[in-house]
């Protein structure tokens, strides 16, 4: 079965400094993987996702991440944070049958000023 | 462009109480779509899942029950509110390939009383 653990519940960093957001995952096939970022009392916005194509995937507000199939890591990185960057982060999986999604419990991000 | 609507936003119901959540999508034919609950602590559950009109998959045995009347429209109902049906509940859809990315409308908060 898919799985999806974010390693950390919750990170803080200072404004303008780099982020880095850590997801391993567990599949028996290819998997496609996402990043969801959801603002207080919202619903989830996709960041990017990785479907097999590059490995290094760019996303929206200047986040990114690596798909290393060696680590089965896809950790979501940022090169300096904004205040608006607050926010919780989920990492996910695809399903094996393509059309449910396996999500991680969620990563806390805490920008201070 | 494809957009999602869910309304209301924040339902204040007694318990006892019947309950009814609709969730709309413009700008697509045909997609899937899906009821989530997130309670507080406990990350993103399916509820419901729907590949066509008047076909529903409930992921887990509950007090809700799930319609698709129309193409594009989802609604999420129960006869009698329990109190722990209370949370945030989200709507969602995706195209009917497989392994694409689902997006999110902006939630309903539920308060039972």
């Amino acid at each position: 079965a898919q799985s999806v653990t974010q390693l950390d519940s919750h990170v803080s960093v200072s404004e303008g400094t780099p982020v880095l957001l850590r997801c391993n995952y567990s599949s028996s096939y290819s998997p496609s993987l996402f990043w969801y970022v959801q603002h207080p009392n919202k619903g989830l916005q996709l960041l990017l996702k990785y479907t097999s194509a590059a490995t290094l995937v760019k996303g929206i507000n200047g986040f990114e991440a690596e798909f290393k199939k060696s680590e089965t890591s896809f950790h979501l990185t940022k090169p300096s944070a904004h205040m608006s960057d607050a926010a919780e982060y989920f990492c996910v999986v695809s399903r094996l049958d393509g059309n449910k999604l396996v999500f991680g419990a969620g990563t806390i991000l805490r920008v201070k000023s | 462009s494809q957009t999602i609507h869910q309304w209301p936003a924040t339902l204040v119901q007694p318990v006892g109480s019947p309950l009814s959540l609709e969730c709309t999508v413009e700008g697509t034919s045909n997609p899937n779509l899906y009821w989530y609950r997130q309670a507080a602590g406990r990350g993103l559950q399916l509820l419901f899942y729907s590949v066509g009109i008047g076909q529903i998959s409930s992921e887990v045995p509950q007090n809700l029950s799930a319609s698709r009347p129309q193409d594009r429209q989802f609604i999420l109902s129960s006869k009698k509110l329990l109190l722990s049906d209370s949370g945030f509940y989200l709507c969602a859809w995706s195209a009917s390939v497989a392994y694409q990315p689902q997006h999110f409308g902006d939630g309903t908060r539920l308060s039972i009383l």
